[in-house]
């Protein structure tokens, strides 16, 4: 089976830094994607990881254990625009001739003042 | 850069009847194409994959009679929710990979689709 698991909702202050957590256990993996969504609209990529360790892009960042399982999405210098939902997204290649993008959770994430 | 096109992005339906969605790779060719279903505060769940040519892959527990999923040609996939009900009612979103992978991280989706069933 999948089973990808986040956080259901955080909160934090305009200004901070947060971190939501991603855990995995799916039937393959090549590569785990960040989305951030807005409700009713499709979501907007933010970050992939095939590799472990860190990738870096802006005020955010994403970081890959695939021994653990584990992934996580590093938001800095919150901003109000940043209240959204965010997905992690695991590309499983376990069948041959597609590879399908599987996703998480989700974590609602609201900036506060 | 590349484009998904979703049609429509709102449908009402009475409960019985069915509804297609149509999805669309507007600049390039997909054999491969996703559809997702997301309730009110959820995330994207898989329904199945729809493959250009041949039969769709549904993920357990979707109904393959209920969800039709045609992939006619590399550039249109369409969904028809059959005899649809009110718990039917969902945001319905595809994507696409391009043909031969593209980049790694590469997959478009479409705007979504909201359907009420009433």
């Amino acid at each position: 089976g999948q089973n990808i698991d986040q956080p259901t909702e955080m909160t934090a202050t305009e200004g901070a830094i947060v971190q939501i957590n991603c855990t995995y256990q799916t039937s393959g993996f090549n590569g785990l994607f960040w989305y951030q969504q807005h409700a009713g609209e499709a979501p907007t990529f933010l970050s992939y990881n095939v590799l472990d360790g860190l990738e870096e892009k802006g005020r955010f960042s994403s970081f890959l254990s695939r021994s653990k399982g584990y992934s996580y999405l590093l938001l800095k210098e919150l901003q109000m625009k940043d209240s959204a939902s965010y997905l992690c997204a695991v590309r499983d290649d376990k069948n041959t001739g597609f590879q399908k993008l599987v996703f998480g959770t989700g974590t609602r994430l609201l900036v506060s003042p | 850069g590349a484009v998904v096109s979703q049609h429509p992005s709102r449908v009402i339906c009475k409960s019985g009847t069915s509804v297609k969605i149509e999805c669309r790779s507007l600049d390039f060719q997909a054999t491969t194409m996703f559809w997702y279903r997301q309730f009110p505060k959820q995330s994207l769940m898989l329904m199945a994959t729809s493959n250009e040519g041949s039969k769709a892959t549904y993920e357990q527990g979707v109904e393959k009679d209920k969800f039709l999923i045609n992939h006619a040609s590399l550039t249109l996939s369409t969904l028809t929710v059959t005899s649809a009900h009110p718990e039917d009612s969902s945001f319905y979103i595809c994507s696409a990979w391009p043909l031969g992978g593209g980049t790694r991280n590469t997959i478009y989706f479409g705007e979504g689709s909201w359907l009420t069933v009433v």
